[in-house]
């Protein structure tokens, strides 16, 4: 099946810093890729829809500014966490649709992101 | 508005057969996704349906209704491994997919 790359698995980071996260389609292209965040516990949290040459889609309540998000090709797509904050720490998730016959969705292995 | 069911919770036995009931509403429909997940890991995709009727792979099935709104997987010969969250996530007009919170599946010796 299809193989979507996430990395890094863990990070630990210092309040204030920025953490990037990359997602990668490695044997199909992705135009449209997700980003997600969700909390012990609870179900998945759709952050922003990512569109590949366009600007993301960030769903309600979710700061763009703070969330940067950058698709610059089919294969790749970037979650930023800018000033970093302990509240920011969670396991953020991205899947990459494939398109076809038969649409699917596809998820990276996840990072989880510890700010201290 | 836009709302997946799903039980909380189920308990079953090694070697049994368990059901995992959805149903939803959404704004259009586009299909049906299965997902698996254990603690702290990312979903594995399960299965997708997209037409009424019953698909099968492996010890995993899963049924949908588009008229009921009502989707189920089943799953055969339960394993240890099989302890995990079990996500229902239709796919809508948009080709968004709603999440759930998920079935948790407790499996016992």
């Amino acid at each position: 099946g299809a193989v979507v790359s996430q990395h890094p698995s863990w990070v630990i980071c210092k309040s204030g810093t920025s953490v990037k996260i990359e997602c990668r389609s490695l044997d199909f292209q992705a135009t449209t890729m997700f980003w997600y965040r969700q909390f012990p516990k609870q179900s998945l949290m759709l952050m922003a829809t990512s569109n590949e040459g366009s600007k993301a889609t960030y769903e309600q309540g979710v700061e763009k500014d703070k969330f940067l998000i950058n698709h610059a090709s089919l294969t790749l797509s970037t979650l930023t966490v800018t000033s970093a904050h302990p509240e920011d720490s969670s396991f953020y998730i991205c899947s990459a649709r494939q398109g076809g016959e038969h649409e699917k969705l596809f998820f990276g292995s996840g990072t989880q992101l510890s700010v201290l | 508005g836009q709302n997946i069911d799903q039980p909380t919770e189920m308990t079953a036995t090694e070697g049994a057969i368990v059901q995992i009931n959805c149903t939803y509403q959404t704004s259009g429909f586009n299909g049906l996704f299965w997902y698996q997940q254990h603690a702290g890991e990312a979903p594995t995709f399960l299965s997708y349906n997209v037409l009424d009727g019953l698909e099968e792979k492996g010890r995993f099935s899963s049924f949908l209704s588009r008229s009921k709104g009502y989707s189920y997987l089943l799953l055969k010969e339960l394993q240890m491994k099989d302890s995990a969250s079990y996500l229902c996530a239709p796919m809508d007009s948009n080709y968004q997919l709603i999440w759930g919170a998920g079935t948790k599946l407790i499996i016992k010796p």
